[in-house]
């Protein structure tokens, strides 16, 4: 089974800042799906960025963009320009797009501090 | 645009009360549907999802169930409530015709 790994429990970073956060995944598929989701303290799940495994050129919306690494397999989220509203958990997901409909796996999750 | 609505938002509930709840969808239709669990400080856990109307399929096995009683309609419940089952349960739904999925509110769960 596809597993997430989240390295990172805890970050912090200046306001104004960048940040990045890891994610590795493990997986035998060639064509998957990989998400990060951000869970501010309200707690719901909020898409930040998605990135299909099939696309070489890495995802950006806004300030936030990922670092994909196919190879290594290796999906990190970058945050430019930090601001409070950016303190949260975030959450790398992986998807296959051959799988069923209940092949979503998450990470453990990283909580991001913003200090101003 | 599509929204998804949780309720209640939050619940107390004793140890051995049943457990019922909704989970419904708005401006889609024949979305799949998720249940998902997630401890204090930890990922989600899926517990459920389903393909359509009365389809139900479970990942773990527990002191839940799900129903899906109408197309845009998804209850999770528990004849007897344990305190395990404290957590936070988020429901989610997704086209059949994309890869994302997207997440209600949640609800508190505390039982005591």
């Amino acid at each position: 089974a596809q597993t997430v790994t989240q390295s990172q429990p805890e970050m912090s970073v200046q306001e104004a800042e960048t940040v990045t956060l890891s994610c590795t995944y493990d997986t035998s598929e060639s064509d998957y799906y990989l998400f990060w989701y951000k869970q501010p303290p309200s707690r719901q799940m909020i898409l930040v960025i998605r990135q299909e495994a099939y696309k070489q050129q890495n995802a950006t919306e806004n300030r936030f963009s990922v670092n994909f690494q196919k190879a290594a397999k290796s999906f990190s989220l970058k945050i430019s320009d930090s601001q409070l509203g950016d303190a949260a958990m975030y959450f790398c997901a992986y998807r296959s797009a051959w799988g069923n409909n209940n092949d979503m796996r998450f990470g453990a999750g990283t909580r991001l501090t913003v200090k101003p | 645009s599509q929204t998804i609505h949780q309720w209640p938002a939050t619940l107390v509930q004793p140890v051995g009360s049943p457990l019922s709840l909704e989970c419904t969808v708005e401006g889609t239709s024949n979305p799949n549907l998720y249940w998902y669990r997630q401890a204090a400080g930890r990922g989600l856990q899926l517990l459920f999802y389903s393909v359509g109307i009365g389809q139900i399929s479970s990942e773990v096995p527990q002191n839940l169930s799900a129903s899906r009683p109408q197309d845009r309609q998804f209850i999770l419940s528990s004849k007897k409530l344990l305190l395990s089952d404290s957590g936070f349960y988020l429901c989610a739904w997704r086209s059949s015709r994309e890869e994302t999925q997207y997440f209600g509110p949640g609800t508190r769960l505390l039982v005591l």
